[in-house]
C-alpha cells in the first residue's frame, strides 16, 4: 500500500521565479493538506483540498494556490518566490475532511530559493 | 504567544532511558492531539492518537492528556537510539465539516546516547 508520494524531492529555484510541487494521496484518501515547514520549526497549515475545491487555508499569501485532480492528487503552486519560501513542504492526506480523521504526511519537496 | 508551545531541546538520554516530552497550549477547542516522530530530511510520522483527556499506551510509548491544564505529554519506555529524532505534537478542534487543520508545536529534538 503506497503511503502518500510527493515530487520532486528537492527543487531549487531562484527568488521571482515559479513553482509547482506535486501530491499523490495514500490510497482510499480523497483529502490532501499542504504544509510548509521552516527549518527548526513545525510545519505550518497552507490549505486543504476536498472534492476538488479549497475548503480550509492557513495564513499564507495568495502567492500560494493549490489544485486537486479528479484522481484526488493535488498541487502546490507558488508565484513570485521569495528567499523566505525556502522550506520543507509536505503533503497530507486523510479519508475525509471531517476534524477526527487522521493525516498522513508523505517525505516532502526541499524547496531553495536563492 | 504562539497556539502550541513546545521546548525546542535537544533533550539528550542515555539508551533505556525514560523520555518525557511535553507541549502546552491556550486554545481550549482543542480535542484532538497527537504525536508525531519526524527524522532528518523526512515527513512526520503519526505515532499517537488520542481525543480529549486521559492516557493512551502502544508499546513503549504513552500519551497523555490533561484538558483542565491545557497540557499533553508523550512518554518513551526503554528509549533506543532508533527513537533519535524531532517529536512533533499537533492539535484540532472540534469534528466539523470544515475541515481538519493541525496546529504543530515547533518540535522537540530527542538523541538517545547509546
Amino acid at each position: 500500500d503506497a503511503g502518500v508520494t510527493q515530487s520532486p524531492t528537492h527543487l531549487i529555484k531562484t527568488r521571482g521565479q515559479q513553482v509547482t510541487l506535486r501530491c499523490s494521496p495514500k490510497s482510499g484518501h480523497d483529502t490532501v493538506s499542504w504544509y510548509q515547514q521552516a527549518l527548526g520549526q513545525g510545519p505550518q497549515f497552507i490549505f486543504q483540498y476536498y472534492e476538488e475545491e479549497e475548503r480550509q487555508r492557513g495564513n499564507f499569501p495568495d502567492r500560494f494556490s493549490g489544485h486537486q485532480f479528479p484522481n484526488y492528487s493535488s498541487e502546490l503552486n507558488v508565484n513570485a518566490l521569495l528567499l523566505g519560501d525556502s522550506a520543507l513542504y509536505l503533503c497530507a492526506s486523510s479519508q475525509g475532511i471531517r476534524t477526527n480523521e487522521k493525516l498522513f504526511f508523505g517525505s516532502g519537496t526541499q524547496l531553495s530559493v536563492l | 504567544q504562539k497556539e502550541v508551545e513546545q521546548d525546542p531541546g535537544p533533550l539528550s538520554v542515555p539508551e533505556g532511558a525514560i523520555v518525557s516530552l511535553n507541549c502546552t497550549y491556550s486554545n481550549s477547542a482543542f480535542q484532538y492531539f497527537m504525536w508525531y516522530r519526524q527524522y532528518s530530511r523526512k515527513g512526520p510520522e503519526l505515532l499517537m492518537y488520542t481525543y480529549s483527556s486521559g492516557n493512551k499506551e502502544d508499546g513503549r510509548f504513552t500519551a497523555q492528556v490533561d484538558k483542565s491544564s491545557k497540557y499533553i505529554s508523550l512518554f518513551i519506555r526503554d528509549s533506543q537510539p532508533s527513537d533519535s529524532a524531532t517529536y512533533l505534537c499537533a492539535m484540532s478542534e472540534r469534528p466539523n465539516n470544515a475541515g481538519n487543520m493541525l496546529t504543530f508545536g515547533g518540535g522537540t529534538r530527542l538523541m538517545v546516547k547509546p
